[in-house]
């Protein structure tokens, strides 16, 4: 069974801290990995993805991958209340398909 | 900027009832896919769908479901005989091509009485 495992918490950070969210996954052929943000009772949005060993960054985000230990984290800095949402990693695994497997969702909440 | 639309947001269907989920991808996109997540729960991938056929399902995916895409358009879900254990949400996605990513709908509650 191909799995995403996160800490499900609560995270949480003061406002302006730096948020760090991690996520290990068991798939090895896993090709790509995103992560969505998810507000109580909405749809994924799509934050970052990243495809290469190595961090990537845009704007407050920064995702890191590192392949060899099957982990990939997510990075938020100077933290806004309004931050505060369930962030849910994402594989695409070896399959061709492009299917998803999600992890449970880390939820951070940023506190003024 | 294109976003992925589904239809209804919210819908209230009586056990053993049939229900048809609809979305509407963005216009370029090529690779279509459905997922549910039960209250509290994770996403949940149910099928993907390329090229007018099913390209992958996962075991949920049973004979009570179906998709179909019968216009150059609309993607949708059918549930026949729907159980309680139906009541999720359920998300549209798709993507263009290869290693993009999926933008995901707004999703449809799907309460089964």
């Amino acid at each position: 069974q191909k799995e995403v495992e996160q800490n499900s918490g609560p995270l949480s950070v003061p406002e302006g801290a730096i948020a760090s969210l991690n996520c290990t996954y068991s798939d090895r052929g896993s090709q790509s990995f995103f992560w969505y943000r998810q507000y109580s009772g909405k749809s994924p949005e799509l934050i970052m993805f990243i495809y290469s060993n190595g961090d990537k960054e845009d704007g407050r985000f920064t995702a890191q991958l590192n392949k060899a230990s099957q982990y990939v984290s997510l990075l938020i800095r100077d933290s806004q209340p309004s931050d505060s949402a369930t962030y849910l990693c994402a594989v695409k695994g070896s399959s061709n398909t492009g299917k998803l497997i999600f992890g449970q969702g880390t939820t951070l909440q940023v506190k003024p | 900027e294109p976003e992925v639309t589904q239809t209804p947001s919210h819908q209230v269907t009586q056990m053993g009832q049939e229900v048809i989920l609809r979305c509407v991808p963005i216009s370029n996109h090529l690779y279509f896919y459905w997922y549910r997540q039960i209250l509290g729960q994770k996403v949940e991938f149910l099928v993907s769908f390329y090229n007018n056929e099913i390209s992958e399902k996962s075991e949920i995916f049973d004979d009570q479901f179906s998709v179909e895409r019968p216009d150059g358009s609309n993607f949708t879900l059918k549930i026949r005989s729907t159980k309680l254990e139906d009541s999720a949400m359920y998300f549209c996605a798709s993507k263009s091509e290869g290693a993009q990513p999926q933008h995901f709908g707004d999703g449809t509650r799907l309460s089964i009485l």
